[in-house]
C-alpha cells in the first residue's frame, strides 16, 4: 500500500505571496492532519479533517487554512507568507481504527 | 494542558552501547503514547506506541513501557546501531470525545551514534 504523499516537496517563495500544499493519504483513510516543524518550536498541530469536515484547529492565524475533498486528499493554503512561515510542514494519515498516524516525506517551505 | 517533555540533546553513543532517552508527559486521563523516529531529510515514522498502562511497545529491538505511575514512556534500546542515528520524538494522543487524532510532542532528542 502506497504511503502518504506530499507535493511538492520543496518551494521557495517570498513573502506576502500565498501557497498551497497538498497531500494525498493512505487509500483508504480518511483523517487528515497537518502540522508545522520548525527548529525553534519543533512539532505544531495545525488542523484536522475528518470526512471533509475540520475536526480540530490548532492555535495559528488565519492565513491558515486547510481543506479535505471526498476522496480524502486535502491541501493546506497559506497566504500573505511571512518570513516565519518557513518550515517543515509534515501531513498525516489515519485509518477509522483512529490508531496510529502515518506521516508523509513532508514540504519544505521557504519564505525568502 | 496535555505536554510532553523528552530529555534534551543531543546525545551520542558508541555503537553498541545501551540507550535511554525520558520522556515524561502531563494530560488528563490516559493518553496514547508513542515514539517516532525522524531520519535527516523525512517525515516522521512510527517506532512504537502504547495505549494503556503498563503496556509495553517494541520494535525494531527499541522498548519502551507506559508507566501511569510516573506519567513516562521512557525509550530504551539494548545495543545501537549507526543506522539508529536520527531525531527521536515522544508524542502523545489525548483521550478525547469525538476522536480527535492530534498528537501532542516533544521538542525531540538527536541521536547520533559512532562507530
Amino acid at each position: 500500500k502506497a504511503g502518504v504523499t506530499q507535493t511538492p516537496r520543496y518551494l521557495i517563495k517570498t513573502r506576502g505571496q500565498q501557497v498551497t500544499l497538498s497531500c494525498s493519504p493512505i487509500s483508504g483513510h480518511r483523517s487528515v492532519s497537518w502540522y508545522q516543524q520548525t527548529p525553534g518550536q519543533g512539532l505544531q498541530f495545525l488542523f484536522e479533517y475528518f470526512s471533509e469536515t475540520q475536526r480540530n484547529k490548532g492555535n495559528f492565524p488565519g492565513r491558515f487554512s486547510g481543506r479535505q475533498f471526498s476522496n480524502s486528499r486535502s491541501e493546506m493554503n497559506v497566504s500573505t507568507l511571512e518570513l516565519g512561515d518557513s518550515a517543515l510542514y509534515l501531513c498525516a494519515s489515519s485509518s477509522l481504527r483512529r490508531d496510529t498516524q502515518y506521516f508523509g516525506p513532508g514540504t519544505r517551505l521557504t519564505v525568502l | 494542558g496535555n505536554s510532553v517533555t523528552q530529555m534534551e540533546g543531543p546525545v551520542t553513543l558508541s555503537e553498541e552501547a545501551f540507550l535511554t532517552i525520558n520522556c515524561t508527559y502531563t494530560a488528563t486521563g490516559y493518553p496514547s503514547l508513542f515514539w517516532y523516529v525522524q531520519y535527516p531529510g523525512e517525515g516522521l515514522q512510527l517506532l512504537l506506541k502504547a495505549t494503556k498502562a503498563d503496556d509495553k511497545g517494541s520494535n525494531k529491538g527499541f522498548e519502551a513501557t507506559y508507566r501511569k505511575e510516573t506519567t513516562s514512556f521512557h525509550l530504551e534500546k539494548g545495543s545501537v546501531q549507526v543506522s539508529d542515528s536520527a531525531v527521536y520524538f515522544c508524542a502523545l494522543r489525548p483521550l478525547t470525545q469525538g476522536g480527535s487524532e492530534k498528537l501532542v510532542f516533544g521538542k525531540g532528542t538527536k541521536l547520533t551514534v559512532n562507530p
